[in-house]
């Protein structure tokens, strides 16, 4: 079965600091890969997605994610963190073109 | 660039009473995905439907049901509400060439009372 897990349900860094979301799959195929933010009391924002082009994939708003078969991971990072990026991430699988499963989510918290 | 459309935006309802969310997809996308949202919880995947004809199912309840009409619009109708229905609601769109990427509308909360 196909599955996700985001490593940290809460995340915190400081202003201006490094942001990393962990996120690592499980895939029988070779899988699509995305990364969607969730603003508060917001829709689903796709950030950017992976479909087995370039392995680092850059994003909206400054963020980007490499793809790393051998390890199964596909991490967010962004180099300097702003306080409108507060919010909940998602990292997300579609296998078959179809349904999209997504991790459960880590919530990314700025410090001044 | 249009997106994706649901409406209403806001609903309340009453235990056992039903309801219906519209979903407009962006233009010349082809399929429709239904995603439920638990409080605090992840995305769920409901249904989908492909040209008018359901594709994929996950864990819907027998008590909702949906179709996705000619001109691609769907809607999700939901019978005998319970308060665990309460959630947010997403419909996504994709285009049949490129189905691997979803996109989301701004979801429908639906709080039962």
């Amino acid at each position: 079965a196909q599955s996700v897990t985001q490593l940290g349900s809460h995340v915190s860094v400081s202003e201006g600091a490094l942001v990393l979301l962990r996120c690592n799959y499980s895939s029988s195929v070779p899988p699509y890969l995305f990364w969607y933010v969730q603003y508060p009391n917001k829709g689903l924002q796709l950030l950017l997605k992976y479909t087995s082009a370039a392995t680092l994939v850059k994003g909206i708003n400054g963020f980007e994610a490499e793809f790393k078969k051998s390890e199964t991971s596909f991490h967010l990072t962004k180099p300097s963190a702003h306080m409108s990026d507060a919010a909940e991430y998602f990292c997300a699988v579609n296998i078959r073109d179809d349904k999209i499963i997504f991790g459960k989510g880590t919530r990314l918290h700025i410090l001044p | 660039a249009a997106g994706v459309i649901q409406s209403p935006r806001h609903l309340i309802k009453e235990k056992r009473e039903t309801a219906t969310l519209k979903c407009y997809p962006i233009p010349r996308h082809d399929t429709v995905y239904w995603y439920q949202q638990g409080p605090g919880q992840d995305p769920q995947f409901l249904i989908s439907f492909y040209e008018k004809m359901q594709s994929d199912k996950g864990s819907i309840p027998d008590r909702f049901s949906a179709q996705q009409f000619s001109d691609y619009h769907s809607e999700l109708n939901m019978s005998s509400l319970e308060l665990g229905d309460s959630a947010l609601y997403f419909c996504a769109s994709s285009d049949s060439r490129s189905r691997e990427t979803q996109y989301f509308g701004p979801g429908t909360r639906l709080l039962v009372l």
